[in-house]
């Protein structure tokens, strides 16, 4: 149980152009959900806080307009990173906690972005 | 803040051999302790954890114990695999709520035959 799936797991945009990452909590419900980017050979940075219903909680020097959270159910977050640029390459993963188990995050398997 | 420090790697160590990866924290209240690995082109699966102070996390090999005096959750295992290569992060959460997992820089362990 507590299995979190994120897709795709690679993506290859152009410049200029939308990415949409989606993030589903498979059996159990995510009133929260967390996005991290991680830099290769670097540790996970976290980009947000997802909250049901309402409006994402950013980290400082996240762009909000770039990097569109929306999570419109308990069980999918979504991270659509606008106007693409090479520079926006990254590997993004998501996580949750189920709250059965208590202390306990549960990871995605991330998503390669490539932007070309 | 919550912070957390580990060792910078990478390490490199033969196989059957000893592994430590240091780990301390700083944090307010009574955070719970995590040791994650993560493999090459994945995302990140949970090895071990601890939630209160004296307590031991363990699995596949792994030990871990939270360390309130020292601030401190060590990673140790005592015969290496190959198959243990990978990177390693020490992470932490708050006492409180749906907090995020705060991570260290991550060790990149590699051991050869």
């Amino acid at each position: 149980g507590a299995v979190v799936s994120q897709h795709p797991s690679r993506v290859i945009c152009k410049s200029g152009t939308s990415v949409k990452i989606e993030c589903r909590s498979l059996d159990f419900q995510a009133t929260t959900m967390f996005w991290y980017r991680q830099f290769p050979k670097q540790s996970l940075m976290l980009m947000a806080t997802s909250n049901e219903g309402s409006k994402a909680t950013y980290e400082q020097g996240v762009e909000k307009d770039k990097f569109l959270i929306n999570h419109a159910s308990l069980t999918l977050s979504t991270l659509t990173v606008t106007s693409a640029h090479p520079e926006d390459s990254s590997f993004y993963i998501c996580s949750a906690r189920p709250q059965t188990t208590f202390y306990g995050y549960t990871f995605g398997s991330g998503t390669r972005l490539t932007v070309v | 803040g919550n912070s957390v420090t580990q060792m910078e790697g990478p390490v490199t160590l033969s196989e059957e051999a000893f592994l430590t990866i240091n780990c301390t924290y700083t944090a307010t209240g009574y955070p719970s302790l995590f040791w994650y690995v993560q493999y090459p082109g994945e995302g990140l699966q949970l090895l071990l954890k601890a939630t209160k102070a004296d307590d031991k996390g363990s699995n596949k090999g792994f030990e871990a114990t939270y360390r309130k005096e020292t601030t401190s959750f060590h990673l140790e295992k005592g015969s290496v695999q190959v198959s243990d290569s990978a990177v390693y992060f020490c992470a932490l959460s708050g006492s409180s709520g749906n907090t995020p997992l705060v991570f260290g820089k991550g060790t990149r362990l590699s051991v050869i035959a």
